[in-house]
């Protein structure tokens, strides 16, 4: 079953230092997000991104976050300046018709920021 | 988006039958009602979703109140790997914004 890969699965990185967190989505899928998850909180969204384009963002995504469709398969995450706050999960997911818009999650990737 | 309702935790004997309650009291004509799971340490996963109608698939059923202001989520036979926090979600039909907004969800013990 096809599935949405993300790597590292666990990045450390010092505070002030960019981190670029990747995913590979569902290959014939069209719409791409961001959420992530605070240790103990809910999930929430960050980006969507469809068309080579931000379709639409949340608070949580400031100038420090931004996103990239660099090839066919590829869909990064990169945060300029990591604080503290930023340690988290993040869960790429893709979805594929707009109508039934079933989200598909990776596993995630940790982000521990020190 | 609307608003749903759902009990912090539930708990549930392995191999019987679990009944997942969600309010949706102000539910939209156009939301459809959708459940995610997310087991220990992984991602959101896709569980099922409907409109009006009662749903079945392989993982569970939907039921939908008449007046669609309720739903429950009903595995028929709980296994150890049905531990899970369950979402119970209202998505709007095609209005471009396509985030889902996770709550706090249901969390799910499955006692052996």
């Amino acid at each position: 079953e096809p599935e949405v890969t993300q790597t590292p699965s666990h990045q450390v990185t010092q505070m002030g230092q960019e981190v670029i967190l990747r995913c590979v989505p569902i290959s014939n899928h069209l719409y791409f997000y961001w959420y992530r998850q605070i240790l103990g909180q809910k999930v929430e969204f960050l980006v969507s991104f469809y068309n080579n384009e931000i379709s639409e963002k949340s608070e949580i995504f400031d100038d420090q976050f931004s996103v990239e469709r660099p090839d066919g398969s590829n869909f990064t995450l990169k945060i300029r300046s990591t604080k503290l706050e930023d340690s988290a999960m993040y869960f790429c997911a893709s979805s594929g018709t707009l109508a039934k818009n079933i989200q598909y999650f990776g596993a995630g990737t940790r982000l521990s920021v020190l | 988006d609307a608003k749903t309702t759902q009990p912090n935790s539930m708990e549930s004997n392995e191999e019987e039958p679990v009944h997942l309650p969600c309010n949706h009291s102000t539910i939209s004509g156009t939301d459809y009602i959708h459940w995610y799971r997310q087991l220990p340490s992984q991602g959101p996963e896709y569980v099922i979703h409907g409109l009006t109608s009662n749903v079945n698939n392989r993982m569970a059923s939907l039921a939908i109140a008449e007046d669609r202001k309720s739903s429950t989520l009903i595995l028929h036979r709980a296994t150890l790997r049905d531990a899970a926090v369950y979402y119970c979600i209202l998505r709007a039909m095609d209005t471009g914004r396509r985030a889902l907004t996770f709550g706090s969800g249901t969390r799910l013990q499955v006692q052996p």
